[in-house]
Parts: C-alpha cells; sequence; structure tokens
C-alpha cells in the first residue's frame, strides 16, 4: 500500500452534479489536508484536520464540502462546482507533534468541471 | 503573512550541468523549510527538509539545499543533472506552532518547471 491513496484519479462532471473525492493515508498520521493545484498558481490550502477535527479552512466555497471520518480518512465532497473549480486535488498527511511535519502527499485527483 | 518565492518560472538545462533553484521565504522567526518536486500527473515528493542545525541539508536522489539566514534563501543544488529531474520543483515553509489556527500547513511557492536538454 503506497502511503497515501486518492480515488477518483481522473474526474469529470457537470455543473450540477454530486461527486466525492477520497483520501486514505496508511501512515498512521494525525493530520489530514485537502490542497488546490491549479495552472500558474501556487498550491492552495483548503482544509486542515487534526486528529479528525477541522482546524482550518482557508475561504473555501461551501460547494466544497470535507469529511474526516476518521484520522486514516479523509472525503472532498462536491456539488454544484464551476468550471474554473477545475484543477487537481491533491490530499496529503502529516504528523503534526508541536511543529511542523513534513507533508506526505497523494498523486491527486484531477478534476474537470464541464 | 509568511510567503515563499520562486523567482524562476522555468529553467532549462543540460544534462550532466549542475543545477540551482533559488526559493526565498518571508518569516519572522526561524522556519521550517521543505523542497517538494512533482513529476506530471503525479503527486509531491518530499526532497529535503530543513528543521535546524547545520544549514547545509542533503537529500534523495544527490540533491542538496543550503539554509542562509541573513538571506532568507533556502536554495536547491545539484552538482550533475540527470534526464530523469525534468519536473516541478516547488520551495515550502511551514511556521512553528499555530499558524492561522492550524497546525502543520505549508505554505508553497509557485514552482520552478526544470527541462533537461540531452
Amino acid at each position: 500500500e503506497t502511503g497515501v491513496t486518492q480515488t477518483p484519479r481522473h474526474l469529470v462532471m457537470g455543473m450540477t452534479n454530486k461527486k466525492s473525492l477520497k483520501c486514505e493515508q496508511h501512515l498512521g498520521h494525525n493530520a489530514m489536508y485537502w490542497y488546490k493545484q491549479s495552472a500558474k498558481k501556487p498550491l492552495e490550502l483548503m482544509f486542515v484536520y487534526n486528529f479528525k477535527e477541522q482546524t482550518e479552512n482557508n475561504s473555501v466555497p461551501s460547494r466544497f464540502s470535507p469529511e474526516c471520518p476518521n484520522s486514516s480518512h479523509l472525503f472532498l465532497h462536491l456539488h454544484t462546482l464551476q468550471p474554473e473549480d477545475s484543477a487537481l486535488y491533491l490530499c496529503a498527511s502529516s504528523q503534526v507533534t508541536g511543529g511542523v511535519g513534513e507533508l506526505f502527499f497523494g498523486e491527486g485527483s484531477r478534476l474537470t468541471v464541464l | 503573512a509568511q510567503s515563499v518565492t520562486q523567482p524562476d518560472i522555468h529553467i532549462t538545462v543540460s544534462e550532466g550541468a549542475s543545477l540551482e533553484l533559488r526559493c526565498n521565504y518571508s518569516y519572522g522567526a526561524t522556519p521550517y523549510l521543505f523542497w517538494y518536486v512533482q513529476s506530471p500527473g503525479q503527486g509531491l515528493q518530499l526532497l529535503l527538509k530543513y528543521f535546524s542545525g547545520d544549514t547545509l541539508v542533503q537529500g534523495i536522489k544527490g540533491f542538496e539545499a543550503e539554509f542562509k539566514r541573513s538571506q532568507s534563501s533556502f536554495n536547491l543544488r545539484k552538482p550533475s543533472v540527470h534526464w530523469s529531474d525534468a519536473a516541478e520543483y516547488f520551495c515550502a515553509v511551514g511556521a512553528t506552532g499555530n499558524y492561522g489556527g492550524s497546525q502543520g500547513n505549508l505554505i508553497f511557492g509557485k514552482g520552478t518547471k526544470l527541462s533537461v536538454k540531452p
């Protein structure tokens, strides 16, 4: 098993669809993250979960809804997205103990909104 | 606020030549610094990190980076580039303790795309 697994790798959806991205980490980490990577923009932090509690919502539109049922799984629920939401969505995990831990990334879910 | 600047968007080097990718950060205290690499269609892989101690850090794949506090820089170097090093490279900084109510998240630069000529 790779450290951080994301599914699906590719997703095409219409603006009225509802879909979800899934992330699973097998590293025993206590924090999980969603980042958005768009062309010509730096990676944007979307959400942070520490010990399953959301500790950061970086002004993300409500059409993105995260869910962290346990410390190993993280979801990103998508509904009524816009074409500008097309991007690579990266999940990451880390072990944070009073400071900053290195992030371990999944391979990403490439989302295209038509 | 913290920020990371990678001034070079795209660099092309010949295979076997040396490489230096620049990174400047803005942070008041001692930062945690990282370099990641991303191959096309893939996630990010950690090359190396600096938390404290020796300012010259060694990473995987023959990369090294030097932390220079006086210049707020953390440049990535490799003495001899291989064709397989073609990828995008990201510098990142993390805060010590809480940042904006969260812990552990990193601020990334915009990345430098490396092309390698045969």
